[in-house]
């Protein structure tokens, strides 16, 4: 079974720019999350889709992180402008409907400088 | 009071030591709970997941679960170098749409 799936694995960027992540998850897996790992720190949940339905964007930044899932299948995540301390690792995780063990992919490395 | 807490270490032991890494929690609706292992460079990936109190073993692993102390516990025996990654605790309350708390992560490095 193939695992879930995200690109860029490494992305550094200047701030005020803007950048965007991918992520396929596990085939079926209805609910997929996006989470900020800053180093050193647990990751921290930024939003949760149910299909292509937010349920969680409690702890987006919204006024420069958007986030979409189109088809309830992949999904991008995107920042504008990015700042210094949006450097971190993005992790993307699914799991199936009502599970609550999420699988995670090996996240995008994203440095602003 | 963050949500959970969890001793970031770094903690050293020496190859076969048994290892006990420790997690505490505020919010007593928790019923799920999970360790992740995480290699450096790595996405988080699943050890141990149990539901409500008690003790789940699983070869050299065996978590334990005391909500009257909001405490969890994951231990580690013959511990090996490959057990050289970051622990992080997880914990959820089941909800239809709920979503998984994270603690900080321990950070744990077995010496051969």
């Amino acid at each position: 079974e193939a695992g879930v799936a995200q690109s860029p694995r490494y992305k550094i960027i200047e701030k005020r720019q803007s950048v965007a992540f991918w992520c396929n998850p596990i085939s079926g897996h209805a609910t997929l999350y996006w989470y900020q790992q800053i180093l050193g720190q647990g990751p921290k949940l930024l939003i949760q889709f149910q299909n292509n339905g937010v349920v969680d964007d409690s702890q987006l930044p919204k006024d420069r992180f958007s986030a979409e899932r189109l088809k309830g299948v992949d999904s991008t995540l995107k920042i504008q402008p990015a700042k210094l301390e949006d450097s971190a690792v993005y992790l993307c995780a699914s799991t199936w409907e009502g599970g609550t063990e999420a699988f995670f992919g090996q996240g995008t490395r994203l440095t602003v400088v | 009071q963050k949500e959970v807490e969890q001793d970031p270490g770094p903690l050293s032991v020496p190859e076969g030591a048994i290892v006990s890494l420790n997690c505490t929690y505020s919010n007593s609706a928790f019923q799920y709970f999970m360790w992740y292992r995480q290699y450096s460079r790595k996405g988080p990936e699943l050890l141990m997941y149990t539901y409500s109190s008690g003790n789940k073993e699983d070869g050299r692993f065996t978590a334990q679960v005391d909500k009257s102390s909001k405490y969890i516990s994951l231990f580690i025996r013959d511990s090996q170098p490959s057990d050289s990654a970051t622990y992080l605790c997880a914990m959820s309350d089941g909800t239809s749409y709920d979503k998984v708390i994270f603690g900080p992560g321990t950070s744990l490095s077995v010496i051969p």
